[in-house]
């Protein structure tokens, strides 16, 4: 069984670029949840993804968009990066949409730097 | 909109203590989640406690759930050094969609 993905694991962006982060869910996963964690906070919940449509959305601005492809793989794109947009960002999938009783597997993460 | 508070924030204690960590949320919810962050990686699912009453070890970790008074507990019993790190609890959002997240507790076992 393959464990959640993401790439890269570190990138470092100037302010005002646009950035694309990838997950590949586990096996079977058809779920992918996107969490910004700033330096000592905890994770804050973008988007999900759930059958390659979002199925719900926090507090982030429009900037943050996403893609879920048919084979359950995601994308998270930011537009014009502001230097609070620097965190760590993962990527969770599991199965069944929503917050079932199934548990989210985290991925490894993507330190995103602006500058 | 959906509150969790972790208290302590953080937790420096002596191997072989035993200490607990709390966890409120402000609204209904059935089920609560514990992770663990050790610096600069990502998150290890400890345990998912799925309805009032529920109890789950693993370990010298113990977790608990008591959906009336909206807590959940993380006890950690005789505490040993490879137990450092942040824990986390988290709750389901009103949609149902993803998890709301405290600020974490950051644990550190001296010996």
């Amino acid at each position: 069984e393959t464990g959640v993905t993401q790439s890269p694991t570190h990138l470092i962006k100037t302010r005002g670029q646009q950035v694309t982060l990838r997950c590949s869910s586990q096996s079977g996963h058809n779920t992918v949840s996107w969490y910004q964690q700033a330096l000592g906070q905890g994770p804050q919940f973008i988007f999900q993804y759930y059958r390659e449509e979002e199925n719900g959305r926090g507090n982030f601005p429009p900037r943050f968009s996403g893609l879920q492809f048919p084979n359950y793989s995601s994308e998270l794109n930011v537009n014009a990066l502001e230097l609070d947009d620097s965190a760590l960002y993962l990527c969770a999938s599991s199965l069944g949409g929503g917050t079932s009783i199934y548990e989210q597997y985290f991925g490894p993460g993507t330190r995103l730097t602006v500058t | 909109e959906l509150k969790v508070e972790q208290n302590p924030l953080f937790l420096s204690m002596q191997e072989g203590k035993n200490y607990t960590i709390y966890c409120n949320y402000s609204t209904t919810s059935d089920r609560l989640y514990w992770y663990r962050q050790d610096p600069g990686k990502s998150l290890e699912s400890l345990f998912v406690l799925l309805s009032n009453g529920a109890v789950k070890q693993e370990g010298r970790l113990m977790a608990s759930l008591d959906t009336k008074a909206r807590l959940s507990t993380l006890h950690i019993t005789a505490a040993v050094h490879d137990l450092s790190a942040t824990y986390f609890c988290a709750a389901p959002r009103r949609g149902a969609d993803g998890l709301t997240f405290g600020k974490g507790t950051h644990l550190i076992i001296q010996p």
